[in-house]
């Protein structure tokens, strides 16, 4: 069976400063990885997944993730965070084997960017 | 594309009541998805379909739970003698090749 542990429940850091949001899955096969946001009162959306072929993968508003199978680590970083970035961040993955089927998911980073 | 929506959007039920949710996912994708978020939690899944095949459920999901998807569109997820625990946020979600379209969800109390 396939988890997710998101290190931290809440991160909070000022504007323009880097963050990096930890997240570390288990799994007994090889596996597919996610990063989705929720913004305060909106539903969940695809941030980035990690596939195949380059271990790092990136968001289209400059966050990146890189999938790291000797430590199964799929952490989320971003060099400069907005005050627009503030958001619950959520980790998941799935099991290849399952064709991208089901994903476990963790339980959560807050990110607050404060002035 | 629409996206993916759900109805109704809020529920109240009074304990044993049963109750039904509508999810209408991208018509693209063959994969539709239910989960349940309760704060300060992840999404905890409880069942998905390939088209109109039920693939998996949850061994969380008790007998009083059960999702249908007729005609592989869209899905209808079912609570029979609803109970407090019960009361949480359910989230539908379609894929076609990995990554989820999410709906906004339906938010159930149960009083």
């Amino acid at each position: 069976a396939q988890s997710v542990t998101q290190l931290d429940s809440q991160v909070p850091v000022f504007e323009e400063a880097p963050v990096e949001l930890r997240c570390n899955y288990s799994s007994s096969v090889s596996v597919y990885l996610f990063w989705y946001v929720q913004y305060p009162n909106q539903g969940l959306q695809l941030l980035l997944k990690y596939l195949s072929g380059s271990t790092l993968v990136e968001s289209i508003n400059g966050f990146e993730a890189e999938f790291n199978k000797s430590q199964t680590s799929f952490h989320l970083r971003k060099p400069s965070v907005h005050i627009s970035d503030t958001a619950e961040y959520f980790c998941a993955v799935s099991e290849v084997n399952t064709n991208a089927g089901k994903s476990t998911f963790g339980d959560g980073t807050t990110l607050t960017v404060k002035p | 594309d629409t996206g993916v929506s759900q109805n109704p959007r809020h529920k109240i039920t009074k304990r044993g009541q049963n109750v039904t949710f509508r999810c209408d996912p991208i018509s693209e994708h063959n994969r539709l998805y239910w989960y349940r978020q309760t704060l300060g939690q992840g999404p905890e899944f409880l069942t998905y379909f390939q088209n109109e095949a039920q693939l998996e459920k949850s061994r969380l999901l008790s007998d009083r739970f059960s999702a249908e998807r007729p005609k592989g569109s869209f899905s209808t997820l079912e609570i029979q003698r609803t109970e407090q625990g019960d009361s949480a946020m359910y989230l539908c979600a379609s894929s076609f090749l990995g990554g989820y379209t999410f709906g906004s969800g339906t938010r159930l109390t149960v009083v």
